[in-house]
């Protein structure tokens, strides 16, 4: 295992379009994290599942957003109806207890 | 209220020397565990130290050691014989096991390390 994969690594967006992320985890990780950086700053939650439970939510997250774990394995992010303020790397990571161990990222551009 | 706090947005350090980048915390729990998180330039997240909060013993991994002041909530990295490869963005980070497992992140420290 190669560690946790994001695809695409880079997405372009107009306003107003709906975008979606995928996240595949470390195969054994029981926990998926989603977070969101932007330029300067740390990684802020957005959201969490331990296999595919939804446990955690930030407020961060608005209606616009939404992410699954359908299986406990593989997670997406859909973003709908993207603003610009949307524009950000958006981090997935996985966890089996003690150490998370984070993605590449999807770094999104919304025009 | 759950913060992490890297009061040094940006620290530069001589090649060879040693740096120290400063970290606090703010948690009422008493079971956790805090993260230096190292993040070069368009490169992926690694964790570079951990710490678990019941341990007084400070961590190392090689040229890395914390300094772990539980009573004071502070967590500072110490970087011994920089090198060139060091410089990358630091995140302080710290995981609470009562409830919810989710990491809080500092905002960064950029270090840059001088030829």
């Amino acid at each position: 295992d190669t560690g946790v994969s994001q695809d695409p690594r880079h997405k372009i967006t107009k306003r107003g379009q709906n975008v979606t992320f995928r996240c595949d985890p470390i195969s054994e990780h029981n926990r998926l994290y989603w977070y969101r950086q932007t330029l300067g700053q740390g990684p802020e939650f957005l959201t969490y599942f331990q296999n595919e439970a939804q446990l955690e939510k930030s407020r961060l997250l608005s209606d616009r957003f939404s992410a699954e774990r359908p299986k406990g394995s593989f997670s997406t992010l859909e973003i709908q109806r993207t603003e610009q303020g949307d524009s950000a790397m958006y981090l997935c990571a996985s966890s089996s207890w003690d150490r998370v161990y984070f993605g590449p990222g999807t770094r999104l551009l919304v025009l | 209220a759950q913060t992490v706090t890297q009061s040094q947005p940006e620290m530069s350090v001589q090649e060879a020397e040693t740096v120290t980048l400063s970290c606090t915390y703010d948690t009422s729990e008493s079971d956790y565990y805090l993260f230096w998180y190292k993040q070069p330039p368009s490169r992926q997240m690694i964790l570079v130290i951990r710490q678990e909060a019941y341990k007084q013993q400070n961590a190392t991994e090689n040229r890395f050691s914390v300094n772990f002041q539980k009573a004071a909530k502070s967590f500072s990295l110490k970087i011994s014989d920089s090198q060139l490869g060091d410089a990358a963005m630091y995140f302080c980070a710290y995981i609470l096991y009562s409830g919810t497992y989710k990491y809080i992140f500092g905002t960064g420290t950029r270090l840059k390390v001088l030829a």
